[in-house]
């Protein structure tokens, strides 16, 4: 069966770059479906980051301005997501997750357990 | 951005009965060329990721019991549970899928009456 596992510093300091991997197993992600990382607040909501293909073809959340970058590595078979100067607005438990086909405009139907961060000096 | 507002954010019900959770976008997820709604329901467990549960707003994902059903067009629609289930206790979310960026309902706490 597929399944995602992120993982990633636990702690990041202010105006770090946190980067985080998302292992996938049981599945290629050059399969064409797209993948996806989503955050959310502890005691909050979901927020959609950004999402990828394995033509490298990326959709980002403009809230997140430039400080997103989403990759595939196919070697490893890994999605990786990095978000830069984080601020304490960053502290969330972030999920990747695979979009249902191949489109972008589907929704996520397998989901990682998620990881903590705390963006903290 | 479309935004997605749930109601209500908390919601008690009885074993057994029937629980409505209602989902209302800013504009329409509705693409006229293929007439579907872009619009999904996720359930959440307490330290557990959200769980798809409906797509294509009344699509029944693979596994997900008769029970859950979605239903509404355009901007308005509603997540019901038939018949509530104690393992039914979750935060119930919408998401829009039709335009970037996602976006998604704040959610609706489900508890047992």
């Amino acid at each position: 069966q597929v399944q995602l596992q992120e993982s990633g510093p636990g702690l990041v300091k202010p105006s770090e770059t946190l980067s985080l991997t998302c292992a996938v197993s049981g599945y290629s992600i050059s399969s064409g479906n797209y993948w996806g990382w989503i955050r959310q607040p502890p005691g909050k909501g979901l927020e959609w980051i950004a999402s990828i293909d394995q033509s490298v073809t990326t959709y980002n959340n403009p809230s997140l301005k430039s400080r997103v970058t989403i990759s595939l590595d196919t070697s490893e078979n890994q999605v990786s997501l990095k978000l830069s100067s984080v601020t304490a607005a960053d502290t969330a438990v972030y999920y990747c997750a695979r979009h249902k086909t191949t489109t972008f405009y589907h929704a996520f139907d397998i989901w990682g357990q998620g990881t903590m961060v705390t963006v903290s000096s | 951005d479309i935004v997605m507002t749930q109601s209500p954010d908390s919601l008690a019900v009885s074993l057994g009965e029937r629980a409505t959770i209602n989902c209302k976008s800013s504009q329409s997820v509705l693409y006229s060329s293929n007439n579907r709604n872009y619009l999904a329901w996720y359930q959440q467990k307490p330290g557990q990721p959200p769980k798809l549960l409906i797509y294509w707003a009344s699509t029944r994902e693979s596994g997900v019991p008769d029970r859950f059903s979605g239903s509404g067009s355009g901007t308005d629609f509603t997540l019901s549970i038939s018949s509530l289930q104690a393992e039914d206790v979750a935060v119930y979310y919408c998401q829009q899928y039709y335009s970037n960026p996602y976006t998604f309902g704040q959610g609706t706490k489900l508890e047992i009456k």
